[in-house]
């Protein structure tokens, strides 16, 4: 079972659709979590943390649910420019090393 | 504001060379890492060092050799290319503030490597 689960999609949706991004992880001791939205042949880049009571950012919601080990992304109001790769990052207390373990990625394609 | 530097930004190989890719950080960060990024496998830590003259192994570390002799300098290298090492590499640094587990990491704008 991998450690970080994600749906790949991809998820096709009209510009100002609603979607939402669901993962799962494995290690009960993962401290940290992240949304990292990676573009077609570019680096990953953060988009937003994801705390224990939720946070927002604009158009973009993270919820944390520690008891089922399960991470959401809720994007409101999709413009065609949200069209990307979502990742889904864990960071586990290990040492210090600071290591990320990353999902595979959901693809969002935003549609005129 | 450079950021994150990696050199090269693309190379092709053939099966038995070696080559070095150069990650290069200017914000003084402690933390390096070296992944590689495959079609469904999502990114996979190759090497990792938590500060200067230190490195260390991550999941996928078989066929790689790094060093990190400078603070700002990650060097990652294939002694003898093979073909299953061709992919999209990529390398990150991060803060040493608070919890380490607590930063992000920001990322170079990879590396895309073919070995025939």
């Amino acid at each position: 079972r991998k450690e970080v689960e994600q749906d790949p999609g991809p998820f096709n949706v009209p510009e100002g659709a609603t979607v939402a991004f669901n993962c799962t992880y494995s290690n009960s001791a993962s401290q940290s979590f992240f949304w990292y939205r990676q573009d077609c042949r570019k680096e990953p880049k953060l988009l937003m943390s994801v705390y224990s009571s939720g946070n927002e950012d604009g158009r973009f919601t993270a919820q944390l649910n520690r008891a089922s080990q399960y991470i959401s992304l809720l994007i409101r109001d999709s413009k065609l420019s949200d069209s990307a790769t979502y990742l889904c990052v864990v960071s586990i207390s290990e040492s210090n090393t600071g290591k990320l373990i990353f999902g595979q990625g959901t693809t969002l394609q935003v549609k005129p | 504001n450079a950021g994150v530097t990696q050199t090269p930004k693309f190379r092709v190989l053939k099966t038995g060379q070696s080559m070095t890719l150069l990650c290069a950080q200017d914000m003084n960060h402690e933390y390096i890492y070296w992944y590689r990024q495959d079609p469904g496998m999502g990114l996979r830590l190759i090497h990792y060092s938590v500060g200067e003259g230190t490195t260390a192994k991550g999941e996928v570390p078989d066929g790689y050799n790094v060093s990190r002799l400078k603070k700002q300098n990650f060097l990652l290298g294939l002694e003898s290319a093979a073909p299953s090492q061709t992919s999209v590499y990529f390398c990150a640094s991060s803060y040493l503030r608070g919890r380490i587990f607590d930063q992000p990491q920001h990322f170079g704008d990879g590396t895309r490597l073919s070995i025939l």
